[in-house]
């Protein structure tokens, strides 16, 4: 069973296009993140929401939406696709007390 | 503000060797502090977490921590490294009453290399 996952793992796109990624976590956490990785392999957390309300909001563009229907899921939809958006995209989840976060495998986005 | 650094870019070790990954943190009040590991094409799996007490923390695949709190230090180390834990390993903080949404800061990374 996996424990958080993502899809698509691979989205290749043309700028000006929207797109959505889902993540869903079956370890029962309250609290799911989306973080950007760069090609330099700088990871930075974009939002944070804690049972379905948002937490965090990092200095992300207006394009980046997330939206999380139940605890369990937490999509990402991007408007308007720009080359700066390519990079790996990781859902994660953690559990109130516990503090580690546990990531999905990503997902490339890759804006031609 | 919380923020952390790993200084070194690359560490190269042989097989056998001992490994440590160095890592610095800042935060304003007293900090939770973690170790993940990232294989190519993967996420990250965390290894392991200082939150209190021991300052020697053990985690997986035979890793530990030692958290120094005079020299706002956190780092990996393990006894005889291997092959497979060529990685790039990640430091992260949080602080433990100021960060919002249990908001973790990453530093930039550490690729090891290990050689047969």
């Amino acid at each position: 069973d996996t424990a958080v996952s993502q899809t698509p793992k691979y989205l290749v796109t043309q700028m000006g296009n929207d797109k959505s990624i889902k993540c869903e976590q079956n370890l029962g956490h309250d609290t799911m993140y989306w973080y950007k990785q760069d090609s330099k392999k700088f990871l930075k957390i974009m939002f944070s929401y804690n049972n379905k309300e948002l937490i965090i909001n990092e200095t992300v563009p207006n394009r980046f939406s997330p939206k999380s229907p139940d605890k369990a899921h937490l999509n990402l939809h991007i408007n308007s696709l720009e080359l700066g958006d390519s990079a790996v995209y990781f859902c994660a989840s953690s559990q109130r007390g516990a503090y580690e976060q546990y990531f999905g495998p990503g997902t490339r986005l890759t804006v031609t | 503000a919380q923020s952390v650094a790993q200084p070194e870019d690359q560490v190269n070790v042989a097989e056998g060797n001992p490994l440590t990954v160095k890592c610095t943190y800042s935060v304003s009040g007293n900090p939770y502090l973690f170790w993940y590991v990232q294989y190519p094409n993967r996420g990250l799996q965390f290894l392991l977490k200082y939150i209190t007490g021991d300052n020697l923390v053990k985690g997986s695949y035979g890793f530990e921590a030692e958290f120094n709190k005079s020299q706002t230090s956190f780092h990996l180390k393990k006894p005889s490294a291997l092959v497979s834990d060529s990685a790039l390993y990640f430091c992260a903080v949080r602080d433990m009453i100021k960060a919002a949404g249990n908001k973790l800061t990453f530093g930039g990374g550490t690729r090891v290399l290990v050689k047969p």
